[in-house]
């Protein structure tokens, strides 16, 4: 059974600084997606990443997808508080359509 | 062009009352999901059609959950006999193909559900 987990699920940054969110998933998934929600919004897709070393930029965001290490990050450059939104990653389990999400990060970022 | 719209957006009843969640998905995709996201939760995976497939029905909480689709096009998701463990937000999704080549599913804006 697929289990996704990010780290950290929560995360509070000043402006400016640059951080990761890790997203590890427990078996073998050959692409991987990452979503942004604003409060009390639905899920806006970010990245779809669909094969080992894939790499997507996106202004200050960029994801990246290790299939061997199981895993995805997302990578934020000189953060800016319009980021501030929960990032959730997501992967399939082999074989079907459905996704499995990670519980969330949310992150802050203050001024 | 238009996006997944769901309705109501939001739907408060009563403990042990069923209610009927309806999903529009976008022209053209032919395969629809339905998730669950309780309160400061992740999402969770209830149901999903794709075209005339037998839906995989392997996510649903419990037999008073029920979906159906009219062809490629809209769904509703009905639950029997709410109960307070029901209240959540009930997003609908859709996608070209299900696990095409992207995959990238394109979600609602949901569905408020609260059972008093």
């Amino acid at each position: 059974e697929l289990k996704v987990e990010q780290n950290p699920l929560f995360l509070s940054m000043q402006e400016g600084k640059n951080y990761t969110i890790y997203c590890n998933y427990s078996t073998t998934s050959d692409r991987l997606y990452w979503y942004r929600q604003d409060p009390g919004k639905s899920l806006e897709s970010l990245f779809v990443l669909l094969s080992n070393g894939a790499v997507k930029q996106e202004g200050r965001l960029m994801a990246s997808l290790d299939t061997k290490a199981r895993l995805s990050t997302l990578h934020i450059t000189a953060a800016v508080h319009d980021l501030s939104a929960t990032y959730f990653c997501a992967a399939p389990p082999g074989g079907q359509g459905n996704l499995i999400f990670g519980k969330g990060t949310k992150l802050s970022v203050k001024p | 062009g238009a996006g997944v719209s769901q309705s109501p957006s939001n739907k408060v009843t009563e403990k042990g009352k069923d209610v009927e969640l309806r999903c529009d998905p976008i022209s053209g995709h032919t395969a629809l999901y339905w998730y669950r996201q309780r309160l400061g939760q992740g999402l969770e995976f209830l149901i999903y059609f794709q075209g005339n497939s037998a839906p995989d029905k392997s996510g649903l909480p419990s037999d008073r959950f029920s979906a159906e689709r009219t062809g490629e096009s809209v769904s509703t998701l009905t639950i029997q006999r709410t109960q307070q463990e029901d209240s959540a937000v009930y997003l609908c999704a859709s996608s070209l193909v299900a696990g095409g080549l992207s995959g990238a599913q394109y979600f609602g804006p949901g569905t408020r559900l609260l059972v008093l």
